[in-house]
């Protein structure tokens, strides 16, 4: 079962926006990860934030973990028609190996 | 480097086939799973491998199997193909024993007749 749930499902906006996207989860973690998808080709990953971390940045994205809500955003600022592409959350928990994906959010950015 | 590499690319099969996914990967990593991603499901874990010599089931195992022998290679096997196993499938790998940062294959689109 899905532990990730990313909200909202899909996402347009005009480029130079910026772009939130959420991910909530059900039980503690050890760390959060962000992945990007573009049309067609494998996963990339973008960022990893650690249980005992707020926040985080990488260039033009902003990750936030907060694990009293159980909750993670990513931002994407001053966004580009190439940043079109579905994004994913992904944790993992305890002892655990397993890395559980959400189902996904399609981001479009208009040119 | 190639990174992780997958093949084939695309696959049909009829019902009842079986079939191998080849997966490699020459970044000496450590951890390799599989992945299937169907429409609206995002991805779900298959099976996965801390190291060679060990695998173990993921969130989805029924109807594949997987060995790790070496570290470089991480097959998945079809032993009998259905319909319901038309799906995109992805091998990932990331050094150290924990899912960390995963490098993902181009992937494989398979269907079954």
């Amino acid at each position: 079962s899905q532990q990730g749930e990313e909200d909202p499902q899909a996402l347009s906006i005009q480029e130079g926006e910026n772009a939130t996207m959420n991910c909530s989860y059900k039980t503690s973690i050890n760390n959060l990860q962000w992945y990007r998808q573009n049309s067609g080709r494998g996963l990339v990953h973008l960022i990893l934030i650690r249980s005992n971390e707020r926040e985080k940045h990488s260039g033009r994205l902003r990750v936030t973990l907060d694990t009293s809500k159980k909750s993670s955003s990513l931002l994407i600022t001053a966004s580009r028609a190439a940043d079109t592409a579905s994004y994913f959350c992904a944790t993992t928990s305890g002892a655990n190996s397993k890395l559980t994906f959400g189902k996904g959010i399609t981001l479009s950015v208009r040119p | 480097n190639a990174g992780v590499t997958q093949t084939p690319k695309f696959q049909v099969l009829k019902t009842g086939q079986s079939m191998t996914l080849q997966c490699a990967q020459d970044m000496n990593h450590e951890y390799m799973s599989w992945y299937r991603q169907d429409p609206g499901m995002g991805l779900r874990l298959i099976h996965y491998s801390v190291g060679a010599g060990i695998t173990d089931q993921g969130e989805v195992p029924n109807g594949y199997n997987v060995s790790r022998s070496t570290t470089e290679d991480f097959p998945l096997r079809l032993l009998s193909a259905a319909p319901s196993q038309t799906s995109v499938y992805f091998c990932a790998s990331s050094s150290g024993p924990l899912p960390n940062e995963q490098f993902f294959g181009p992937g494989t689109r398979l269907t079954v007749l």
